[in-house]
């Protein structure tokens, strides 16, 4: 079975501090994808990163970037010199051939103040 | 090029009506999907289709009825709506293969009361 842990529930920051998101998965798969969606106050889910599993290498994308490592099962976001537009709630996934379908983290709401 | 259009956006019930959500793609994807999204939440998988005619339960499938007659429309039916699928829901669809790159609807805010 597929299972991702997003163990942060909510999280404050003032606005220019650097925030990490932490992503936990579980699955026996050795092929998989992984996903971090943004779910700005609108509702809409936008994505913003997909990683295969054979693809550790960080990468970074202006002001976010992701951290995956396979042996601690972990796909961790961090969100340099925050802003209030980044104020959201993150989730976290994961897509599995054997599932056919993306299991989604409880996600970690971000609010970030000035 | 639309994407994923679901109607309506917002909707009330009252408890034992019944009403159906659209969605529609126009990307000539196989794979569709029904999440339902509750309050403070991740988005819980209720139907899922690979293709036309062929459909499936996910995790939480109960209370709801879904049809995959055209590749474009995935329709999710409710029958008897009841508070606890009080919920904002959303469609999804994807190509085959193992990309999984998912496109989202904008999502139905649906109260019943």
């Amino acid at each position: 079975a597929q299972k991702v842990t997003q163990a942060q529930t909510e999280i404050s920051v003032v606005e220019k501090e650097d925030v990490t998101l932490d992503c936990v998965y579980e699955t026996r798969d050795t092929t998989y994808y992984l996903f971090w969606y943004k779910q700005p106050p609108s509702g809409e889910l936008v994505f913003l990163i997909r990683r295969n599993s054979f693809d550790e290498q960080n990468e970074i994308s202006g002001r976010y970037s992701w951290n995956f490592q396979k042996s601690t099962s972990s796909f961790n976001f961090t969100i340099t010199a925050s802003q209030v537009v980044d104020s959201a709630v993150y989730f976290c996934a994961l897509f599995t051939g054997t599932a056919s379908k993306l299991t989604f983290g409880t996600g970690t709401r971000l609010q970030v103040t000035l | 090029n639309a994407g994923v259009t679901q109607t309506p956006k917002f909707r009330i019930l009252k408890i034992g009506q019944s009403m159906t959500l659209q969605c529609a793609q126009d990307m000539n994807h196989n794979y569709m999907y029904w999440y339902r999204q509750d309050p403070g939440m991740g988005l819980k998988l209720i139907y899922y289709s690979v293709g036309a005619g062929i459909t499936d339960k996910g995790e939480v499938p109960n209370g709801y009825n879904v049809s995959r007659s055209t590749t474009e429309d995935f329709p999710l039916r409710l029958e008897l709506a009841a508070p606890s699928q009080t919920s904002v829901y959303f469609c999804a669809s994807r190509l085959e293969g193992f990309s999984g790159g998912y496109t989202f609807g904008s999502g139905t805010r649906l109260t019943v009361v």
